[in-house]
């Protein structure tokens, strides 16, 4: 079974305060990606990488950041959390043109 | 780019069928995904349409007609455990990769 990890399933933070969420998965995937997830909002793109360390912007990165420095693990941080960054955030990974594979998601508070 | 629209929310009776729909208007088309999210969890993959037709998985089918930008997601033999959110995802054909778009689920409701 493909298996996706974030660091946290909850995490509390201030505001100003730069933040780090992590992702790892173990089954060779080229894509990977974050999300974040919000009421009545759906599912939103942030960041994507075909590669190691190749990134590309998705529908809504301002305010984030993403690093991939090996090819299993996908970094999003954010480089001063904001109350407006609080929300669920989902990693998932997939082979390129199949189904995406999704983490149980960081929840994440900024006070 | 994307813009995907489906209900909600729908309710509907342990034992008995339900259709989920999903239409969508993209500047690229490559493929369009179901998957279902159980409340606290992560969405799982449930199926897959990249040519017009039904798709059958067990009690779960799937219906694309790209002509008219249409989907849905056919449920049948209701158990109460379907009780989630269904997402339709429309995957970007135009040098996205495997970018996909989602729209903001359907919820829904399986009752005795």
């Amino acid at each position: 079974d493909v298996k996706v990890t974030q660091s946290s399933r909850y995490l509390v933070k201030r505001t100003g305060e730069k933040v780090f969420l992590e992702c790892v998965q173990d089954m060779d995937h080229e894509n990977m990606f974050w999300y974040r997830q919000d009421p009545g909002l759906g599912l939103r793109l942030i960041y994507f990488s075909y590669d190691v360390k190749m990134k590309e912007k998705g529908d809504i990165p301002e305010g984030y950041s993403v690093s991939r420095e090996k090819k299993e693990r996908f970094s999003l941080i954010l480089e001063s959390a904001s109350t407006n960054q609080t929300s669920m955030y989902l990693c998932a990974s997939s082979f390129p043109n199949y189904e995406q594979y999704f983490g149980p998601g960081t929840r994440l508070t900024v006070t | 780019g994307q813009n995907i629209d489906q209900p909600t929310e729908m309710t509907a009776t342990e034992g008995a069928i339900v259709q989920i729909n999903c239409t969508y208007q993209t500047s690229g088309f490559n493929g369009l995904f179901w998957y279902q999210q159980h409340a606290g969890e992560a969405p799982t993959f449930l199926s897959y349409n990249v040519l017009d037709g039904l798709e059958e998985k067990g009690r779960f089918s799937s219906f694309l007609s790209r002509s008219k930008g249409y989907s849905y997601l056919l449920l049948k033999e209701l158990q109460m455990k379907d009780s989630a959110s269904y997402l339709c995802a429309v995957r970007d054909g135009a040098g996205g990769g495997n970018k996909l778009t989602f729209g903001t689920g359907t919820q829904l409701k399986v009752e005795l």
